[in-house]
């Protein structure tokens, strides 16, 4: 089984960086994704990471640190639409592939 | 026009109640996923089919039960209706699981309350 855990609510300004953790105890690791989901829509691809390292895709970057189980979000120069969840899921090849999910972190972007 | 549909939308029923929920997807995917969603305990699977002949419970699979009628749909019934299973549910698509990125694609949910 797996165990996720990511903060429930942050809170940060418009224009503001800010860094989503998440950490993740699993065997068979393949794979961390993160998904963006707005109040009452489906969650959205991100990012995904699987080798140690940080992708960047625009205002949006994903680390990894396998041997930490641990992954972090980083947005940058916030926009008010970034108000969203943000979900982390793990892959785990014991579990046949499947996505584990954490609870998600509830993302408020103030003016 | 959307990759994965759900239908309905939304429904309000009553407990005992026999409730289908149903997922069509234009992707091409083979790999199709239900998942509810409840405050505060993310997304949790409730069974998942590999192709036509392959279904397999997920973690909370009890009172549910689903059909793949097709490489492109995928039902979920919900046979007796329980106030607890007031809930958001999502279909997802994905391609080949284990290698790559081939992440989940969702369709809009469906808000489903029973009274």
């Amino acid at each position: 089984g797996q165990n996720i855990d990511q903060p429930t609510e942050m809170t940060a300004t418009e224009g503001a960086i800010v860094q989503i953790n998440c950490t993740y105890q699993t065997s068979g690791f393949n794979g961390l994704f993160w998904y963006q989901q707005h109040a009452g829509e489906a969650p959205t691809f991100l990012s995904y990471n699987v080798l140690d390292g940080l992708e960047e895709k625009g205002r949006f970057s994903s680390f990894l640190s396998r041997s930490k189980g641990y992954s972090y979000l980083l947005l940058k120069e916030l926009q008010m639409k970034d108000s969203a969840s943000y979900l982390c899921a793990v892959r785990e090849r014991d579990a046949g592939n499947m996505l584990t999910f954490g609870g998600g972190t509830r993302l408020m972007v103030k003016p | 026009d959307a990759d994965v549909t759900q239908t309905p939308r939304n429904r309000i029923t009553k407990t005992g109640k026999r409730i289908m929920l149903e997922c069509s997807q234009t992707k091409g995917h083979d790999r199709m996923y239900w998942y509810r969603q409840d405050p505060g305990l993310g997304l949790r699977l409730i069974y998942y089919s590999f192709d036509v002949k392959d279904i397999n419970k997920g973690e909370i699979s009890d009172g549910y039960s689903v059909s793949r009628q097709a490489q492109a749909k995928f039902s979920l019934s919900l046979e007796s209706a329980i106030p607890n299973q007031t809930a958001l549910y999502f279909c997802a698509t994905s391609d080949l699981g284990g290698t790559g990125v081939n992440e989940q694609f969702f369709g809009p949910g469906t808000r489903l309350t029973v009274l």
